[in-house]
């Protein structure tokens, strides 16, 4: 039983352009949510994470989105650079905070 | 300082055979934690140390996985008798684990190949 589900394996955006990625979970424990970003070959970079208690959180070109009723969180890159191809991750986390729950991932590609 | 390593970063080995991954966490980082990704999957959790302890084992696979921290440092996550379907990439993070939800540092992974 998937917790956390990125229902879109691939997405391809025109660099300029915005890039929006989608997660959704099951869980309502879940307290913290969190998007990596993963090259190949590479462990995953963490790039932002956000709290329940917030409903969006901003950091330069990323902002994540978070609505706790639809269980449904996204996250949105603006202007999307070819650099931003890469597969993103979204985890989640309960207050105890000891693992992440991931999901599938979600390929981007941004085409110049 | 240094991020997160891990050795070796490539392994193939036959069926049946034992292995030991390590990982060296970020210095000063009292969480560990051990991951796996099968191709084409997400990232499945597999133990968590806090110190040197394993409170949380949960999602070890088999008893043919073990791990073990020493010094609250170094991990080894330790594979018996392997089976094919264990190849994947299994990737270490650590964290200061100071509130639920900090960020978690990976590393670049082994890759394992089961034959």
């Amino acid at each position: 039983d998937q917790q956390v589900k990125q229902n879109s394996p691939s997405l391809s955006v025109q660099e300029g352009r915005i890039s929006i990625l989608n997660c959704d979970y099951t869980n309502s424990m879940f307290d913290y949510f969190l998007w990596y970003k993963k090259y190949p070959a590479e462990g995953p970079t963490f790039l932002i994470s956000i709290s329940s208690i917030k409903d969006k959180n901003e950091d330069g070109r990323f902002t994540v989105f978070l609505n706790k009723s639809a269980k449904h969180l996204s996250l949105h890159i603006v202007p999307s650079q070819p650099g931003d191809s890469a597969v993103y991750f979204c985890a989640a986390s309960n207050n105890a905070g000891n693992m992440l729950t991931f999901g599938g991932g979600t390929r981007l590609m941004v085409k110049p | 300082g240094a991020g997160v390593s891990q050795s070796p970063s490539n392994k193939v080995t036959e069926k049946g055979k034992d292995v030991e991954l390590r990982c060296d966490p970020i210095s000063g980082h009292t969480a560990l934690y051990w991951y796996r990704q099968s191709l084409g999957q997400g990232l499945e959790f597999l133990i968590y140390f806090q110190g040197n302890s394993a409170p949380d084992k949960s999602g070890l696979p088999s008893d043919r996985f073990s791990a073990e921290r020493t010094g609250g440092s170094v991990s080894t996550l330790t594979i018996q008798r392997t089976q094919q379907e264990d190849s994947a990439v299994y990737l270490c993070a650590s964290s200061l684990a100071r509130y639920p939800g900090e960020t978690q540092y990976f590393g670049p992974g082994t890759r394992l190949l089961v034959l």
